[in-house]
């Protein structure tokens, strides 16, 4: 069973905030991503990591920052929120030499910015 | 630029009928094609893969075929269950790269 968490799962704010979406996975999984998802639309990979303190730009441009410091803690950076970063936020791990680089995700955090 | 299509945003099946769920690639270098199921509030949980040396996997109700030459897949649900009913996701990975569809929301009466 995989255990990855997101927290908050859901969070309305204002713009102008700063937020941080936190991530945590107990597989040791060296692998770590974040997707971006709007209704009906593909997921979006927005940023992604190979292990500690690597931190790459997924396809997505996004404004928002990661940092992994710890190989279980992979947590999602807003500056300054904007109406237009409202979304589903998705975190997922894998292993790097796992089969079929299948990819276990959280639940989620569904944010909107007011 | 978007590798993976599923064409059908929506597919509405009865119960004990079969499901077949589309999805199209463009990128060559998959060496995996994966689905994935997602229920509302929660994230995409893996349901079924395939190699792309293969061109059927089948476990349980659940069976996946590729067709290479078309750049084409499918998933197949038999006999298909109202607790199938979620947004499936058609991904094509390479080691550490995957892309996904845009998803089809499946609906099973009963």
């Amino acid at each position: 069973e995989a255990d990855i968490y997101q927290t908050p799962r859901y969070l309305v704010i204002g713009t102008g905030k700063k937020i941080t979406l936190e991530c945590s996975q107990t597989m040791g999984h060296d692998k770590m991503y974040w997707y971006q998802q709007d209704p009906g639309m593909e997921l979006h990979l927005i940023h992604y990591s190979y292990g500690v303190n690597s931190t790459e730009k997924g396809d997505l441009s996004s404004e928002s920052t990661v940092s992994r410091i710890r190989t279980e803690h992979f947590p999602l950076t807003l500056e300054s929120a904007r109406p237009s970063h409202t979304s589903q936020y998705l975190c997922a791990s894998s292993f790097s030499s796992g089969k079929y680089n299948e990819q276990f995700f959280g639940p989620g955090t569904r944010l909107t910015v007011l | 630029d978007q590798q993976v299509k599923q064409n059908s945003p929506s597919l509405s099946v009865q119960e004990g009928r079969i499901s077949i769920l589309n999805c199209d690639y463009t990128n060559s270098m998959f060496d995996y094609f994966l689905w994935y199921k997602k229920y509302p509030a929660e994230g995409p949980t893996f349901l079924i893969s395939i190699s792309s040396i293969k061109d059927k996997n089948e476990d349980g109700r659940f069976t996946v075929f590729l067709n290479k030459s078309a750049k084409h897949l499918s998933l197949h649900i038999v006999p298909s269950q109202p607790g199938d009913s979620a947004v499936y996701f058609c991904a094509g990975s390479k080691t550490s790269d995957m892309r996904f569809g845009a998803g089809t929301r499946l609906t099973v009466k009963p």
